[in-house]
């Protein structure tokens, strides 16, 4: 079946430096995509989404890059710092509605080294 | 302005009982949905409410799982009858619409069956 899918389940990184954090779809009528941070024992924080009619987008310290071509989709996380570190998960969900059902995938950690 | 509020954060159930949790959208928001979360995994959508209906109910299980959002007070997510296949993080998150605005999740409920 469809499914979306991290292709690390862990990054560690230095304090200071860009993040990138990955993600593959497969279903290609996916129409809205979106990133969320969750930190532990928290609900899942919307980060930056982006429609299927865009390439890039662009938010506060991070830019989400959507290749439609391979289905695959990234967050960039500039200067990354302790507070970053959570799970991150993509998310898609289909032309019905941008928040009507969104399919995520399993999640990936990102830990900040000092 | 506070956000969607869930409660209980942590329940436990012994097999056999039953559960209930509720969700509290945030202020002016008519649409609901529930996720749950197994560990080490992302959230797998199961419903999704507008005031008194249903309006998708594709993630639900079959048996022992229902959902109501009345006209007046929160939405409720009722789990019969638990087992243990059912100690998961269940999230709840509402948008003011469908189609255009964000969906923010609450904290979530833990429960647990023993």
């Amino acid at each position: 079946g469809e499914s979306v899918g991290l292709h690390l389940p862990t990054l560690s990184v230095q304090e200071g430096d860009n993040s990138i954090i990955n993600c593959a779809y497969s279903n290609s009528a996916s129409d809205y995509f979106i990133w969320y941070k969750q930190e532990s024992g928290k609900g899942p924080q919307f980060i930056i989404d982006i429609r299927s009619n865009m390439d890039k987008r662009q938010g506060q310290r991070v830019t989400v890059l959507l290749n439609k071509t391979v289905k695959h989709l990234s967050l960039q996380i500039a200067a990354t710092q302790p507070g970053d570190s959570a799970v991150y998960f993509c998310a898609e969900t289909g032309p019905t509605g941008a928040n009507s059902k969104l399919t995520f995938g399993k999640g990936i950690t990102l830990s900040v080294r000092p | 302005n506070a956000g969607v509020m869930q409660n209980p954060r942590h329940l436990v159930r012994r097999r056999g009982q039953e559960a209930r949790l509720r969700c509290s959208p945030m202020k002016g928001h008519s649409h609901v949905y529930w996720y749950r979360q197994l560990p080490e995994e992302g959230l797998k959508f199961m419903v999704y409410l507008q005031k008194e209906n249903i309006i998708d109910e594709s993630g639900m299980p079959k048996e022992r799982f229902s959902a109501e959002f009345p006209k007046e007070g929160p939405s409720i997510l009722r789990i019969q009858q638990v087992v243990r296949g059912d100690s998961a993080a269940y999230f709840c998150a509402s948008s003011l619409d469908r189609e255009n605005t964000e969906a923010f999740f609450g904290q979530g409920t833990r429960l647990t069956v023993v």
